[in-house]
């Protein structure tokens, strides 16, 4: 069975422009999470969607939103881009919503803002 | 927000070592999970826990949910060169709103 894929695996973009990230899960599974690690910060919850919907978020500003298709494949965009979000961004899928324990991470995409 | 502390931050040890890392936090979890990352990749789920004071093994490895909710801890027995990576605790209940709290984690280096 495939694994979670990430695309892009690398981005590298400039301050002010946005960025579209892609995380397509598991088969079969319905939840997608987002993850932005940092040496400074570590892991951080982003947000995580189940059915379409968002069902719980992370403390980050407006500018970083998401979304979910009906095929469970999910898209995260930052937008306004900061120097501060160059990061390795993670997107996890799993069963059901809140199901840590169920949850597989992909390889994760590489944004540097420069 | 939530934090979690997690040490120690690195260890350096001679391969066949045992290794011994914890977690601990301002508040109550109802899962401890510990995940380990290699480079490139996204965390891997070694271990979950479920219950105050349950114990679970994994091969080489044992984690441990604090009695008082609050803490965990993962003990690698007879390290090997593979086990190399940065290891993860996380927990997970209501007090974070379900959503998963991660340490800043351990990088573990074995010296073959």
């Amino acid at each position: 069975k495939a694994g979670v894929t990430q695309t892009p695996r690398y981005l590298i973009k400039t301050r002010g422009q946005q960025v579209t990230l892609s995380c397509s899960p598991i088969s079969g599974h319905r939840s997608v999470s987002w993850y932005q690690q940092t040496p400074g910060q570590g892991l951080q919850f982003l947000f995580e969607y189940f059915s379409e919907t968002q069902r719980n978020k992370g403390n980050f500003p407006g500018r970083f939103s998401g979304r979910q298709f009906s095929n469970s494949r999910s898209e995260m965009n930052v937008s306004t881009l900061e120097l501060g979000d160059s990061a390795l961004y993670l997107c996890a899928s799993s069963l059901a919503a809140q199901e840590a324990d169920t949850q597989y991470f992909g390889p994760g995409t590489r944004l540097t803002v420069l | 927000g939530q934090q979690l502390n997690q040490s120690p931050q690195s260890m350096f040890i001679q391969e066949g070592e045992d290794v011994s890392m914890n977690c601990t936090s301002s508040s109550i979890f109802n899962t401890w999970l510990w995940y380990k990352q290699d480079p490139g990749e996204g965390p891997v789920l070694l271990i979950a826990l479920y219950k105050a004071g349950e114990l679970t093994s994994n091969g080489r490895l044992t984690a441990q949910f604090g009695i008082t909710r609050k803490d965990s801890f993962l003990n690698i027995s007879a390290s090997i060169p593979s086990d190399v990576g940065i290891y993860f605790c996380a927990g997970q209940g209501l007090s974070s709103n379900y959503k998963l709290t991660f340490g800043k984690g351990t990088l573990l280096t074995v010296n073959p």
